[in-house]
């Protein structure tokens, strides 16, 4: 079955060390997305691409960085993790073209130390 | 950029009684209304989303109603029931550019 992935499921590193999570969808959706979900915050958007070799910033980027080398994947990177980036991160995709229902992965706790 | 709030943050009713949740936007523009119920430890499903060129929907329990000249929808939830307990997140967005703007959440909680 097609689905949405995210790797790794927990992790835990230090400040200042470069971190990256894994998503990968196999709908061959165009649209991809990174949120990251704090108490009293919901769900607030990092990164968003809507196809290969496209990326877009999102309301709270600052820190994270994207790349979208092929359809499947959105891998995010944290270039030096600081502790105000511990929280759970969501990715999700849609295919576009009008229908705009967005599917999530499960999900990846980060604890920044 | 488009800034919605959604209210009460915590919400608790007694099984058989209805839910009510509260949202509101602030970009004329957005078009796309979903909401998602989010169970402990699970990722965010959608259970029910609008158009802006429908006034309410209907899926069983569920309903959500739009109103376009206030800018606020709400989703009801009829003759609760104790795995309706979650957190839910209202989302406004434009069709073309698929980007959502999440509400903060609210946490229902159905006593049995």
């Amino acid at each position: 079955d097609a689905e949405i992935t995210q790797s790794p499921r927990h992790k835990i590193t230090e400040t200042g060390r470069q971190v990256t999570l894994a998503c990968h969808q196999t709908w061959n959706h165009n649209n991809m997305f990174w949120y990251r979900q704090d108490l009293g915050h919901g769900l607030r958007l990092i990164h968003y691409s809507y196809g290969v070799q496209d990326t877009n910033k999102g309301e709270v980027s600052d820190g994270y960085s994207v790349s979208r080398s092929n359809t499947e994947d959105l891998p995010l990177t944290l270039e030096s993790a600081a502790s105000s980036q511990t929280s759970v991160y969501f990715c999700a995709s849609s295919s576009g073209a009008r229908k705009e229902t967005q599917y999530f992965g499960p999900g990846t706790r980060l604890l920044v130390l | 950029g488009e800034n919605v709030e959604q209210h009460p943050s915590t919400l608790s009713v007694q099984e058989g009684d209805s839910a009510v949740i509260k949202c509101t936007y602030s970009d004329s523009a957005s078009n796309y209304f979903p909401w998602y119920k989010q169970e402990l430890g699970k990722r965010p499903q959608l259970i029910i989303d609008i158009r802006s060129n429908v006034g309410e929907k209907k899926d069983q329990r569920i309903a959500v109603t739009l109103n376009k000249t206030a800018k606020h929808f709400s989703l009801h939830i009829t003759e609760t029931q104790p795995e309706d307990s979650a957190v839910y997140f209202c989302a406004a967005s434009k069709y073309n550019f698929n980007k959502f703007y999440f509400g903060s959440g609210t946490k229902l909680n159905v006593k049995p």
